[in-house]
């Protein structure tokens, strides 16, 4: 079983709609959770990250983290076709920045 | 500032061949890593080096080899090319804690 389990998808939604991605993880030790955004033929960019438990929010993207249930998630508001990428979970120990555990990733299209 | 930059962009090699990734960042990050991506597999890491002359397996090592010498350069060497290496290779480099920035990756072929 992998640490980092993530719905590789594809998932296709039409423009506007609300986009939830999820990752499930077994190691309760995690303390750093990321979402990176990563477009065809590019490096990972960083979009939300979150120290332990809560949420986040940075403008259309909502970050949750429930460690009780080793459940992340991703919220996309307004999703628009800028949104098309595939979406990397990633998570780390504590002080262990350097080795990041990555889900499958998922990949997202937004039809105008 | 250009962040975490590789080279070179695309690279074919014939089996048993050897080559050198090369990865460079300037922002004075303690921690780098490289990582193989391939389909459906996510990112996997190979190394990663917390600092100056120390360095550590990660989850797929086999058949490279790092090393650091400045904080600015980690590059990676594949030993002998074999065709289960095919993939896309990204450097990354961070703080101690969390986010890692990602290089532009490096596009291998082993034929």
């Amino acid at each position: 079983q992998k640490e980092v389990e993530q719905d590789p998808g594809p998932l296709s939604v039409p423009e506007g709609a609300i986009v939830s991605l999820n990752c499930t993880y077994s190691n309760s030790a995690f303390q750093y959770f990321m979402w990176y955004r990563q477009y065809s033929r590019k490096g990972p960019e960083l979009l939300m990250y979150t120290y332990s438990s809560g949420n986040k929010e940075d403008g259309r993207f909502t970050a949750q983290v429930d460690k009780s249930s080793k459940y992340i998630s991703l919220f996309i508001r307004d999703s628009q076709p800028s949104d098309s990428a595939t979406y990397l979970c990633a998570m780390s120990l504590y002080n262990q920045g350097g080795k990041l555990i990555f889900g499958q990733g998922t990949e997202l299209s937004v039809k105008p | 500032n250009a962040g975490v930059t590789q080279t070179p962009k695309f690279q074919v090699l014939k089996t048993g061949q050897s080559m050198t990734l090369q990865c460079a960042q300037d922002m004075n990050h303690e921690y780098m890593s490289w990582y193989r991506q391939d389909p459906g597999m996510g990112l996997r890491l190979i190394h990663y080096s917390v600092g100056a002359g120390i360095t550590d397996q990660g989850e797929v090592p086999n058949g490279y080899n790092v090393s650091r010498s400045t904080t600015e350069d980690f590059p990676l060497r594949l030993l002998s090319a074999a065709p289960s290496q095919t993939s896309v290779y990204f450097c990354a480099s961070s703080y101690v804690q969390g986010v890692q920035y990602f290089g532009p990756g490096t596009r291998l072929t082993v034929t």
